[in-house]
C-alpha cells in the first residue's frame, strides 16, 4: 500500500487569508502528481497535473509546487474566498499501470 | 458538467436485492474507473478498464461485478451487499493509455448507496 499524506486534515480560514496544504508521498517509482478540487454535492474536479522536479503550476489565485526528491507538494491560495471552500485532494501515479492514489484531503472552510 | 453522468444518485438497498450503478462519459475517454469514498478514508479504486478491458482489481469482493460494454459506458453490478458497504461511489474517466498516468480524472458525481 501506497501512503499519500495531506495535512491539515481541515482547516478554517478568514476570507482574505492566504493558505496552503502540504500533500506527501512516495518518491520512488514517481510519475505524476495531481491536485483536485471537490465541492459539496459536486464531482471532484482536476486543478493541476504536475510531472517535473520543482515545477510550479498557477491557475487564478491557486498555483501549486512539486518537489518529487523528497515527496512532497504544496497547494497555496492566495486571498481565500468562501467559493474557495472544498475539499483539496492530492494524488500521485507511478510510472507504470492505472493506479491513482489518493490522500484523505484537506476541507478548506473560508469564512466571510 | 464533466461529462461523466453517473445514476443513480441515491441507492438504498437491502442485503439481499441485486442493483446496477451507470456510469456514461461523452468526453471520447479510453480508460474508465470505480472509486469507493467511504466516510475519513481516501479514494479507494476498485476497478480500472482501460480500451473496454480490466486492467485493474484492487481484491474487491466478488458481490461487486464491473462491466464495460465499451468505452462510453461502464456498469457496477452490486448483489447481497453488507451494511460496510454503504459508501458513496464515484466513476471516472480519463485519455488513457499504457503506463505512467499524467492524464487528469474526470469524475462524475457519485452514487450515494445505504445498505440496510
Amino acid at each position: 500500500i501506497l501512503n499519500v499524506e495531506q495535512s491539515p486534515q481541515s482547516l478554517h480560514v478568514q476570507e482574505g487569508d492566504s493558505t496552503n496544504f502540504t500533500c506527501s508521498f512516495p518518491s520512488s517509482n514517481f510519475y505524476a502528481l495531481h491536485w483536485y478540487r471537490w465541492e459539496t454535492a459536486k464531482s471532484p474536479e482536476a486543478l493541476f497535473v504536475m510531472t517535473l522536479n520543482g515545477d510550479e503550476k498557477k491557475k487564478g489565485r491557486i498555483s501549486a509546487t512539486l518537489n518529487t526528491k523528497e515527496g512532497y507538494s504544496y497547494l497555496y491560495i492566495k486571498g481565500s474566498q468562501p467559493e474557495d471552500s472544498a475539499t483539496y485532494l492530492c494524488a500521485f501515479t507511478l510510472n507504470t499501470g492505472n493506479q491513482f492514489y489518493f490522500g484523505t484531503g484537506t476541507s478548506l472552510t473560508v469564512i466571510p | 458538467e464533466t461529462g461523466v453522468t453517473q445514476t443513480p444518485r441515491h441507492l438504498v438497498m437491502g442485503m439481499t436485492n441485486k442493483k446496477s450503478l451507470k456510469c456514461e462519459q461523452h468526453l471520447g475517454h479510453n480508460a474508465m474507473y470505480w472509486y469507493k469514498q467511504s466516510a475519513k478514508k481516501p479514494l479507494e479504486l476498485m476497478f480500472v478498464y482501460n480500451f473496454k478491458e480490466q486492467t485493474e482489481n484492487n481484491s474487491v469482493p466478488s458481490r461487486f461485478s464491473p462491466e464495460c460494454p465499451n468505452s462510453s459506458h461502464l456498469f457496477l453490478h452490486l448483489h447481497t451487499l453488507q451494511p460496510e458497504d454503504s459508501a458513496l461511489y464515484l466513476c471516472a474517466s480519463s485519455q488513457g493509455g499504457q503506463g505512467g498516468n499524467n492524464e487528469k480524472l474526470f469524475f462524475g458525481s457519485g452514487t450515494q448507496l445505504s445498505v440496510l
